[in-house]
């Protein structure tokens, strides 16, 4: 079946560090990939995704690249701030035959402290 | 758009009580589908729904059931909670399309304890 895996948290790191979250999955054909992000008390939103193999994902300073030769799509972002700490989720989407059931990693709690 | 909305925000139990978590969507999803989040266990799926009428299970759907008769509503019945379903619920609602290409939005959970 498919799965995703993704690093241990928590990570804690200091205000501007780089970040590296991460994530591989297991799936057949071309999934897509997503990351998620969970802010304390609130539902998880979208944060980007990518559809098709060396895509990229961006959205407010974070990245992803869609891996299909190491079935990866680690999440970077250049310098973190006191307001990115949440809990990021990676996400898969069969390709077919399914497509509705999404599979979830276990998340990773990111702790940015000034 | 409200977006998803979940009802209640938090919700205390006894072993053996019943209760109905509410969900609604107006972005005319077709598809919904309740989560429980776990710590250590992401999120699991429960039940989820192609459109109204249709439902269908997911990875944990022992002690809950669900009901679809509108687009925009997809409630989820405990029907004698346990202490095991002490755990924080998600809704989501999402296009349906070929491929998985879209994103879900979620709602904003319910936390239920079950004593």
């Amino acid at each position: 079946g498919n799965s995703v895996t993704q690093m241990e948290g928590p990570v804690t790191l200091s205000e501007e560090a780089f970040l590296t979250i991460n994530c591989t999955y297991t799936a057949t054909g071309y999934p897509s990939l997503f990351w998620y992000v969970q802010y304390p008390g609130e539902g998880l939103q979208l944060l980007l995704k990518a559809t098709k193999a060396d895509d990229k994902g961006s959205n407010k300073g974070f990245e992803a690249t869609y891996r299909k030769e190491t079935t990866s799509f680690h999440l970077e972002k250049g310098s973190v701030q006191v307001s990115d700490s949440a809990v990021y989720f990676c996400a898969l989407s069969p390709q077919t035959g399914g497509y509705q059931k999404v599979t979830f990693g276990t998340g990773t709690k990111l702790q940015v402290i000034p | 758009n409200a977006g998803v909305t979940q009802t209640p925000k938090f919700q205390v139990l006894k072993t053996g009580q019943s209760m109905t978590l509410q969900c609604a969507q107006d972005m005319n999803h077709e598809y919904m589908s309740w989560y429980r989040q776990d710590p250590g266990m992401g999120l699991r799926l429960i039940h989820y729904s192609v459109g109204a009428g249709i439902t269908d299970q997911g990875e944990v759907p022992n002690g809950y059931n669900v009901s679809r008769s509108t687009t925009e509503d997809f409630p989820l019945r405990l029907l004698s909670a346990a202490p095991s379903q002490t755990s924080v619920y998600f809704c989501a609602s999402r296009m349906t399309g070929s491929g998985g290409l879209y994103e879900q939005y979620f709602g904003p959970g319910t936390r239920l304890t079950v004593t």
